[in-house]
């Protein structure tokens, strides 16, 4: 199984910053990453997906970047709204994995 | 509206069953993988299974082989899934999600609420 590991676990960042949450997989997986925001008691939201492409919808101050086995995914101009957790998942093969979640609080 | 509504949580003793129903509505579900996806109390996300649009494919983590199958009803725009043999550790919520080019998850449903206790 491909292992992703994200850390720290844990990042502070003040409103107007910019912050990138880094993300590792245990083998090459070429762009085949997604990164996902959760708020407390919601359901997860797709932001990236093929490592770069924005969804529709997403602000354009989210980014993604990285092929192989190692991503990040940038958020620019951070808005209070943007203080969430956020995961990492590949889609290269079975079983599908996810980070351990990377939370971006409030400095 | 795009929507998926779970159903079918509950509380379960060890070593029993449930099935979790999740409702589509706003597509077409016959197109689309779908996803079964959970999070324990605290934790992270886990993804649990896939099923393909014809349900010839299907998917597991290596936790659930055997005691876990998802299954799908594209007449009814349901999906399923069917969990034996239940343990401490399935107790989480689980999400049904829908899958674009297979692997990632563009659309979520609120979650049903699974603990397994005595």
């Amino acid at each position: 199984d491909i292992q992703m590991t994200q850390s720290p676990s844990s990042v502070s960042a003040s409103v107007g910053d910019s912050v990138t949450i880094p993300c590792r997989a245990s083998q090459g997986i070429s762009t085949w990453l997604a990164w996902y925001q959760q708020k407390p008691g919601k359901a997860p939201k797709l932001l990236i997906y093929a490592a770069s492409s924005l969804q529709s919808g997403v602000p354009s101050r989210f980014s993604g970047s990285g092929s192989g086995t190692d991503f990040t995914l940038t958020i620019s101009s951070l808005q209070p709204e943007d203080f969430a957790t956020y995961y990492c998942q590949q889609a290269n093969s079975f079983p599908y994995t996810f980070g351990q979640g990377t939370k971006l609080e409030i400095k | 509206e795009v929507q998926l509504v779970e159903s079918g949580g509950g509380l379960v003793q060890p070593g029993g069953s449930l099935r979790l129903s999740c409702a589509a509505s706003g597509f077409t579900f016959s197109s689309y993988w779908m996803t079964w996806v959970r999070q324990a109390p605290g934790k992270g996300l886990e993804w649990v299974a896939n099923i393909k649009q014809d349900g010839s494919e299907k998917y597991y983590m290596d936790s659930v082989k055997g005691r876990f199958t998802i299954s799908r009803d594209n007449a009814k725009n349901s999906l399923y899934l069917q969990m034996n043999s239940l343990r401490a550790e399935d107790t989480a919520v689980y999400y049904c999600a829908r899958g674009v080019f297979s692997g990632y998850m563009d659309v979520w449903g609120k979650g049903t609420t699974v603990t397994v206790s005595s």
